[in-house]
């Protein structure tokens, strides 16, 4: 089955407590993003990838970051989480650098940084 | 910078009535609309997409939208509402050509869609 899956799906951490939200699809994508979700804001691009090794930053990089060593895998990480990066976090794919791909979201990720 | 507006952040329709759920957009180029939506603790799911061609486009469970280039509009209907429909709708837009080799997808703020039995 096509799928982009996350874990985990649920979190509760500490401020400062490092970790790292996966992200893998299994249908070859070249694109990958990351979004957080929040309420009376949407959804906001946090970064993304074009392919193996090509990051850049989204709208709302800061505290982030992210890599791209193998095209199924797009690994977000959060190296001192502060409790406003208590969100839901989604990853993203579509099939390549192009106009008219339909991106496909994971389930999402609720983190909770007390 | 290209932006989504969603003006209802909830609203309620009896079922079997007509529903639509209002999306405006801000692009400096072509645009291209998407609607997707979101169930309870789910992720999004596609709906349906606008990139050229007829103005009216046909998506998953019996959805619609009707492309406005004059009113910068895309509203997402359904003629005939069902208790299954209601969930979180978000309205997304993409760029052409000033986001070339990004793909992202700026959001509406989401409308909440409850479908009264």
């Amino acid at each position: 089955e096509a799928q982009v899956t996350q874990n985990p799906r649920y979190l509760i951490t500490v401020t400062g407590k490092k970790l790292t939200v996966t992200c893998s699809q299994n249908m070859n994508h070249e694109y990958m993003s990351w979004y957080r979700q929040d309420p009376g804001l949407g959804l906001r691009q946090i970064y993304y990838s074009m392919n193996v090794e090509v990051t850049d930053k989204g709208d709302v990089p800061e505290g982030y970051k992210v890599s791209r060593k193998e095209k199924r895998n797009f690994p977000l990480i959060l190296e001192s989480p502060s409790p406003n990066q208590t969100s839901l976090y989604f990853c993203a794919s579509s099939p390549s650098v192009g106009y008219q791909e339909t991106q496909y979201f994971g389930p999402g990720t609720r983190l909770l940084v007390l | 910078a290209q932006s989504v507006a969603q003006p209802e952040d909830q609203v309620n329709v009896a079922e079997g009535n007509p529903l639509t759920v209002k999306c405006t957009y801000s692009v400096s180029g072509n645009p291209y609309l998407f609607w997707y939506v979101q169930y309870p603790n789910r992720g999004l799911q596609f709906l349906l997409k606008y990139i050229t061609g007829d103005n009216l486009v046909k998506g998953s469970y019996g959805f619609e939208a009707e492309f406005n280039k004059s009113q910068t509009s895309f509203h997402l209907k359904k003629p005939s509402a069902l208790v299954s429909d209601s969930a979180l709708y978000f309205c997304a837009v993409r760029d052409f050509p000033s986001n070339f080799g990004n793909e992202k997808l700026t959001f509406g703020t989401g409308t909440r869609l409850t479908i009264i039995p």
